[in-house]
């Protein structure tokens, strides 16, 4: 049983790029997290994701970041026209369940976003 | 807001010790709490979660407990050896919404 999957692990972007990570949650689970570290910094929330739905981007940033979650394939977080502080760590999890019985978050190895 | 404070930042000391890592949070209106490892470089790993109705829970030598009215959790790591270095995360699920709220986390290190 596979764990949630992330690529690229390592990206490297100039400023002004794009970048774009993917994430495939752990299977049976439909609840994607998106989670950023920033270097020497705890993990902040960015957005919550079911199939097809946004369902919290409280923690995104308004401009140049988007997420999503299709119906088919894997959960994308893009980065438009990245600057050095978009530098870091970008964790996603899955879990199978939400609400009141809320089960464990499962952590992907993370993608690694260095911005020249 | 919720806010989440571990301490401490960092903790050294000999391998075989017993040793507590502790937890606070500011919010008891939570689901859960859940316990994560990182290594450097790495994703994270969940080691314990505990229910908000539940008030510990056991894997091994790990053993977390939780306050909710107090807004405390510890996590007991018994015998301590160096293959538990790492950074301790402790996390909680806020209600009403579905994100964990992180505390900065407490890099442990086991002296052989």
């Amino acid at each position: 049983n596979a764990g949630v999957m992330q690529n690229p692990r390592h990206l490297v972007r100039r400023r002004g790029q794009e970048a774009r990570l993917r994430c495939s949650p752990m299977k049976g689970h439909s609840h994607v997290y998106w989670y950023r570290q920033l270097p020497e910094e705890g993990l902040k929330f960015m957005v919550y994701l079911q199939k097809e739905n946004i369902i919290d981007e409280s923690g995104m940033p308004k401009e140049r970041f988007s997420a999503e979650f299709p119906k088919e394939g894997p959960s994308i977080l893009r980065i438009q026209q990245v600057v050095r502080g978009d530098s870091a760590a970008y964790f996603c999890a899955s879990s199978q369940t939400s609400g009141i019985n809320t089960g464990e978050l499962y952590f992907g190895e993370g993608s690694r976003l260095t911005v020249l | 807001k919720q806010e989440v404070t571990q301490i401490p930042a960092a903790l050294s000391v000999p391998e075989g010790e017993n040793l507590v890592l502790n937890c606070s949070f500011t919010d008891s209106a939570i689901y859960n709490l859940q316990w994560f490892r990182q290594d450097p470089g790495k994703g994270l790993t969940s080691l314990l979660l505990i229910q908000s109705s539940q008030r510990e829970q056991t894997s091994g030598r790990l053993n977390a407990s939780l306050d909710k009215s107090s807004g405390r959790s510890t996590l007991y790591i018994a015998a301590s050896q160096p293959g538990d270095s790492a950074t301790y995360l402790c996390a909680v699920r806020v209600q009403g919404a579905q994100k964990l709220v992180f505390g900065q986390g407490t890099r442990l290190t086991i002296n052989p």
